[in-house]
């Protein structure tokens, strides 16, 4: 049964703290997106990336968040330094076409 | 204005009725529409996508796509309590080859036992 998978699925930290969300893409897909879910602002792209190069990051604050896809295999997104508001369901999906979506990392920045 | 629009919820409906979601989006050359369903907690989970004018079904969902008027719907025929969930439209940006998906706010449904 192939699915995206993420960890952690959930990350209570300090302001200031550096978090690390992960996500393994199903096999054989080739296009990556990080996405951000938050009442208020609802689902919002972040970044994605296609065949591992990144295409489009402009949804992400840029002094604070990074996003890198080391291998196929792998993706990653990083918050340094982490503030309150960033506190979201943080979603990998991965698909040819079709996205489909891993169970996300709850982050709750204190 | 918002690039995908949804009408606003909660949506209450009668088990065994028909559930009727719609979606309007502003990007003209928009080619391929998804819908996702989401339940309280949970990731979204793909449900239907249409890439050409009129019906296609799959199961008790049908889901209806109008370019001209760009409008793309989604019927939950026999709702279930099993449907109550978050309904999120999906639209992918025009002229777009890399299946950005741009999506609505979403719409509750509460189907009634």
């Amino acid at each position: 049964d192939a699915r995206v998978t993420q960890t952690p699925r959930h990350k209570v930290t300090e302001m200031g703290q550096e978090v690390t969300m992960r996500c393994q893409p199903i096999l054989g897909h080739n296009t990556v997106f990080w996405y951000r879910q938050t009442m208020m602002q609802g689902l919002e792209l972040l970044a994605y990336f296609r065949n591992r190069a990144p295409l489009d990051d402009s949804g992400m604050p840029k002094d604070r968040f990074s996003a890198e896809m080391p291998d196929a295999t792998l993706a990653t997104l990083k918050i340094q330094p982490s503030e309150p508001r960033d506190s979201a369901v943080y979603f990998c999906a991965s698909g040819p076409i079709e996205q489909f979506f891993g169970p996300g990392t709850r982050l709750t920045v204190l | 204005q918002k690039e995908v629009e949804q009408n606003s919820g909660p949506l209450s409906v009668p088990e065994g009725a028909i559930a009727s979601l719609n979606c309007t989006y502003s990007d003209r050359g928009s080619q391929s529409f998804f819908w996702y369903r989401q339940y309280s907690g949970k990731s979204p989970e793909l449900i239907m996508f249409i890439y050409s004018n009129g019906d296609k079904e799959d199961g008790r969902f049908t889901a209806q796509l109008n370019k001209a008027s760009q409008y793309v719907s989604l019927l939950i025929r026999d709702s279930q309590p099993s449907d109550s969930a978050t309904y999120l439209c999906a639209v992918n940006m025009a002229g777009s080859n890399d299946y950005k998906l741009s999506f609505g706010a979403g719409t509750t449904v509460t189907v009634r036992a």
